[in-house]
């Protein structure tokens, strides 16, 4: 089946301590990318991926980090979250060019205490 | 940057009503997508156009890309409980090699049986 997975889905630590979110899509999709949903701002980019070893800063990348060593995986990095780093984060992938429709994962929810 | 204003931010509506929520932009954009995200889930593409006074369906869903490039609505006929979810519009334009999608902060719709 098609998909883009993500892990963990549920995530409660504490300021400071270095976290990891991975994401894993089997579509061979070129374009890859990182968003976080909080209440009345909607869906807001924080990093993406054009292809391997290539990434890009989204509209909210203060405070992650992202990789692209492999085509299918793009691990979301919070080296010292802190609490304004509470929300909803999704993964999503596409094919290269603007015509391809994006997937989404199941999103992952992570608390910062 | 590019902004999209999406209409109305949330709607409580009876069952079999019909229903209507759009987008705007002070931008042109290629492409139109409408998702529907559901509680605990990602969104999922209902709808995309890729045409400047395209109309489609799906179902009970229909959506337009306005003619101006600049706007988008979609209508839901005979609402349905399992209707109820987010609903993100969202534009893609031209950016670098890849192509940007900006979403809008969503419309939340209850349904009441």
């Amino acid at each position: 089946e098609a998909q883009v997975t993500q892990n963990p889905r549920y995530l409660i630590t504490v300021t400071g301590k270095k976290l990891t979110v991975t994401c894993s899509q089997n579509m061979n999709h070129e374009y890859m990318s990182w968003y976080r949903q909080d209440p009345g701002l909607g869906l807001r980019q924080i990093y993406y991926s054009m292809n391997v070893e290539v990434t890009d800063k989204g509209d909210v990348p203060e405070g992650y980090k992202v990789s692209r060593k492999e085509k299918r995986n793009f691990p979301l990095i919070l080296e010292s979250p802190s609490p304004n780093q509470t929300s909803l984060y999704f993964c999503a992938s596409r094919l290269a060019g603007l015509y391809n429709e994006q997937f989404f994962g199941p999103g992952t929810r992570l608390t910062v205490l | 940057g590019q902004q999209l204003n999406q209409s109305p931010q949330s709607m409580f509506i009876q069952e079999g009503e019909d229903v209507s929520m759009n987008c705007t932009s002070s931008s042109i954009f290629n492409t139109w997508l409408w998702y529907k995200q559901d509680p605990g889930e990602g969104p999922v593409l209902l709808i995309a156009l890729y045409k400047a006074g395209e109309l489609t369906s799906n179902g009970r869903l229909t959506a337009q890309f306005g003619i101006t490039r600049k706007d988008s609505f979609l209508n839901i006929s005979a609402s349905i409980p399992s209707d109820v979810g987010i609903y993100f519009c969202a534009g893609g334009s031209y950016g670098g090699s890849q192509g940007n999608l900006i979403f809008g902060k969503g419309t939340k719709l209850s349904v009441k049986p």
